[in-house]
């Protein structure tokens, strides 16, 4: 049963525009949330976290707000790159037990 | 620079015949995780070790096999691989107690004729 979804497989953003990827869960004891961008032919690189204490973190770029109520959280990139376009997989945990990934959501950003 | 490493990047075998896929770290974290991931889907976990103790997904097939000689190697073993098999297999590794991420090394596209 997939317990991390990302229900969007693609999405296409203008350069300099705001990219908002989605990512719902199922399972509320989920305390621990991440967010991989994968290249192809590359491993999946760390991106940014949060903790189920706070609902926003910041780094640059970019900003995972978390909605637990709705067991939701989403990736903001403001302003959109060309070298964002990549594949980008959500994850779930309970903190240090096993992640649950989404299947991922492509994204392009268009010059 | 610290990382993971992962050998080889591409690995071609034939039905039913044996392949290891390795992967080594210089992070010297004590948790290492073998993943399987086919196109458009999730990456699955197939087993991790934390330091020596090994952990079984109880959906990873008998096929599957792991050694972990020392902190910094890992070890990924298909018995007889399947045309089902054909897949990216990444190896991440943790440091357990520090921050909760997985670092992964850039996988193995393994093709099976």
């Amino acid at each position: 049963d997939q317990q991390v979804k990302q229900n969007s497989p693609s999405l296409s953003v203008q350069e300099g525009r705001i990219s908002i990827l989605n990512c719902d869960y199922t399972n509320s004891m989920f305390d621990y949330f991440l967010w991989y961008k994968k290249y192809p032919a590359e491993g999946p690189t760390f991106l940014i976290s949060i903790s189920s204490i706070k609902d926003k973190n910041e780094d640059g770029r970019f900003t995972v707000f978390l909605n637990k109520s709705a067991k939701h959280l989403s990736l903001h990139i403001v302003p959109s790159q060309p070298g964002d376009s990549a594949v980008y997989f959500c994850a779930a945990s309970v903190v240090g037990n096993q992640f649950y990934f989404g299947t991922g959501t492509s994204l392009t950003v268009i010059p | 620079d610290a990382m993971v490493i992962q050998n080889p990047r591409y690995q071609v075998t034939q039905f039913g015949k044996p392949v290891t896929l390795s992967c080594s770290q210089t992070l010297n974290h004590n948790v290492m995780y073998w993943y399987q991931q086919k196109s458009s889907q999730a990456p699955k976990l197939l087993f991790h070790y934390y330091d020596k103790d090994f952990n079984n997904e109880a959906d990873t097939p008998d096929n599957f096999q792991s050694r972990r000689p020392n902190t910094s190697f890992c070890f990924l073993d298909i018995r007889s691989p399947g045309l089902g098999d054909a897949a990216m297999y990444l190896c991440a590794t943790r440091l357990a107690g520090g921050a909760d991420t997985q670092y992964f090394g850039p996988g193995t596209r393994l093709t099976v004729l």
